[in-house]
């Protein structure tokens, strides 16, 4: 079973439209929980953290259900800059360990 | 502030031979990771340094891998003899040594191809 799991798409949108990325993770103990986006060839970069409470960075929503082990980000007002892959991304935080586990990535393209 | 820097951007390499792929963290970055995508797979983690120190090298394949941070600065991961099943794309990440939420930050990656 893979430790994070997304829905790889593609998901094809026209400007403006809103989208929603989902993703599921396997550790209960996982303490650090982000979505990375990374462009074609690219290294991946963050796009943002995800907290308990849910976060929001301008058209950006993010939310974690630990209950559920469920992550979600939601992109509204879509621009063609969006267009990219992204990346679930669970940590272990624990005093000494710092891996990262990938989801394999969620490819949107925004179309004009 | 530099990013974390990768060289080569690209290695070709025939079976059987070494490559060498060098990481300069962040300056000042404590934790050194190795991840490897390897073709229509996710990225994974191959092994973490806290300065000069294995802290775990868990995700490291087999033997024929050799990762070192000499002096706690930049790391060098040396695959020798190299497969063809070693051809990915090879990151390398940095992060602060107390980092409220483990963010790291991530290389331009060096492309190896064995052939």
């Amino acid at each position: 079973r893979k430790e994070v799991e997304q829905d790889p798409g593609p998901f094809n949108v026209p400007e403006g439209a809103t989208v929603a990325f989902n993703c599921t993770y396997s550790n209960s103990a996982s303490q650090s929980f982000f979505w990375y986006r990374q462009d074609c060839r690219k290294e991946p970069k963050l796009l943002m953290s995800v907290y308990s409470s849910g976060n929001e960075d301008g058209r950006f929503t993010a939310q974690l259900n630990r209950a559920s082990q469920y992550i979600s980000l939601l992109i509204r007002d879509s621009k063609l800059s969006d267009s990219a892959t992204y990346l679930c991304v669970v940590g272990d935080r624990g005093s000494t360990l710092g891996r990262l586990y990938f989801g394999r990535g969620t490819q949107l393209t925004v179309w004009p | 502030e530099a990013g974390v820097t990768q060289f080569p951007s690209h290695s070709v390499i025939e079976k059987g031979q070494t490559v060498t792929l060098r990481c300069d963290p962040i300056s000042g970055h404590d934790n050194l990771y190795w991840y490897r995508r390897v073709m229509g797979k996710e990225i994974k983690f191959l092994l973490h340094f806290v300065k000069e120190s294995k802290q775990d090298e868990s995700g490291m394949p087999n033997n024929r891998f050799l990762a070192e941070r000499t002096g706690g600065t930049y790391s060098t991961l040396k695959v020798q003899p190299a497969e063809l099943e070693d051809s990915g794309v090879y990151f390398c990440a940095s992060s602060q040594r107390r980092t409220a939420n483990n963010e790291q930050f991530f290389g331009p990656g060096t492309r190896l191809t064995v052939l």
